[in-house]
């Protein structure tokens, strides 16, 4: 067990639609990344934040959007979902900004139907 | 742009000593990470590598070149449980890169 906690594990939607998926991370981490993984591929870096505030991007779409609240949680919200977006999202976090360690949560697995 | 590349499979067998290679062409580069990851699991940090040479963890050694843009993992002993992907990834500041994965495949 990582420590990290994503919510929720399963996720099944119809093209579209708009969901928000919910990270917490390790107790004491101030760093926050999302990260994509589609079937049989590599992880795609999304979006990371420290300490409330927007560090880097990756390659996150428009439709996609994050936001790292004060109690260090942070949401990555999907909109307008298309079938392509059906995907293994994991959430990790590291107690610095370099990214050197991370500790990954379980992922939330998003079906788009 | 960054890019990363690695084996796509290996295989060894119980006992063996197995290296994965990973070379990686960055336009920030703060150190080179490795992952495992099992199917259906989530990856889990093995090493990094900020400097060149060898950093040691039990049976799992990581190794970095900067000048070569180049680094592997080494493992030893290997154990069926071994048997999952392996990423190396940059941390380049301002963007965390993955590789494609290497899947290992450990047989008795």
């Amino acid at each position: 067990d990582s420590g990290v906690t994503q919510t929720p594990k399963h996720l099944i939607t119809a093209t579209g639609q708009r969901v928000t998926l919910r990270c917490s991370p390790r107790s004491g981490d101030l760093s926050v990344y999302w990260y994509q993984q589609s079937l049989d591929q590599g992880l795609q870096f999304l979006i990371h934040y420290y300490n409330g505030e927007e560090r880097a991007k990756g390659n996150i779409l428009e439709r996609f959007s994050a936001q790292q609240f004060p109690d260090l949680h942070s949401e990555l919200n999907l909109s307008s979902l298309e079938l392509g977006d059906s995907a293994l999202y994991f959430c990790a976090s590291s107690l610095l900004a370099g990214g050197d360690e991370q500790f990954f949560g379980p992922g939330t697995r998003l079906t788009v139907l | 742009g960054q890019s990363l590349e690695q084996p796509s499979e290996v295989t060894a067998v119980e006992g063996a000593i197995v290296q994965i290679n990973c070379t990686y062409q960055t336009s920030g580069f703060y150190g080179l990470s490795w992952y495992q990851q099992h199917d259906g699991g989530a990856p889990t940090f093995l090493s990094y590598n900020a400097l060149d040479g060898l950093e040691e963890t039990g049976r799992f050694s990581s190794f970095l070149s900067r000048s070569d843009s180049y680094g592997y993992l080494l493992l030893q002993e290997l154990q069926m449980k071994d048997s999952a992907s392996y990423f190396c990834a940059v941390m380049g500041g301002q963007n965390f890169v993955f590789g494609p994965g290497t899947r290992l495949s450990v047989l008795p």
